[in-house]
């Protein structure tokens, strides 16, 4: 089965500076992988989505890579703000099952 | 707000208690889902309703019973949990079931087993 690991549990940063989550993957490259946002005592939300002939996608400050080769994707926060501090979860999709997995998730931290 | 609601948001019952968790959404999704987050671990899917029928049942005990009497509403029933059943439970919808739409979550039930 597949098996995600994001980096590090948690990250912290200073304001201004770029916060780079890691999200690694086993097995089968997925068809999709999004990125959700989630604080604590809410769902998670949902913030971008790449897909696997996608090298890069950008959102405002957010910035998704995705490497089939490394079975790896990125994600970007430039020019951080202690509002970005959050939880960010990577989700693979693999569309001949038609499900998500999640990562555990990365706690992000930016300090003013 | 995702347009995904959940009640109760908190919750307490006993090993013997039966209890109800409702998921309300107001999308026009056909697809809900059920996931239990633990502390520390991955968001685990639990169920999947596509146009009011089951299409995944992730191997969970029979504890946990879900119902959806339509698209827009899901129930998961509690009845004899363990306290290791103790997590957030957070329902989710997307357009369809096929696994590339984007889940838009409600803000879960905590729910406590003692």
């Amino acid at each position: 089965s597949q098996k995600i690991e994001q980096n590090s549990e948690a990250l912290n940063i200073q304001e201004g500076k770029t916060a780079t989550l890691t999200c690694n993957y086993t097995n089968y490259s997925p068809a999709y992988l999004q990125w959700y946002r989630q604080d604590p005592g809410r769902g998670p939300v949902f913030l971008l989505l790449i897909r696997e002939n996608e090298k890069e996608k950008r959102k405002e400050r957010l910035k998704v890579t995705f490497d089939t080769t490394l079975k790896q994707s990125l994600f970007h926060i430039t020019a951080s703000q202690p509002a970005d501090s959050a939880t960010y979860l990577c989700a693979l999709i693999n569309t001949n099952a038609g499900k998500s997995t999640f990562g555990d998730g990365t706690t992000l931290t930016v300090k003013p | 707000e995702t347009g995904v609601t959940q009640t109760p948001r908190h919750l307490v019952m006993g090993m013997t208690n039966k209890k109800s968790l409702k998921c309300e959404q107001h999308l026009g999704h056909n697809a809900m889902y059920w996931y239990k987050q633990s502390a520390k671990k991955p968001l685990e899917l639990m169920f999947v309703y596509n146009f009011k029928e089951q299409t995944e049942n992730n191997s969970v005990p029979s504890r946990f019973s879900p119902e959806c009497p339509n698209s827009s509403h899901l129930f998961l029933h509690l009845h004899t949990l363990q306290p290791e059943d103790s997590a957030l439970y957070l329902c989710a919808s997307s357009h369809t079931s096929g696994g590339t739409d984007t889940q838009y979550f409600g803000p879960g039930t905590r729910l406590t087993v003692l």
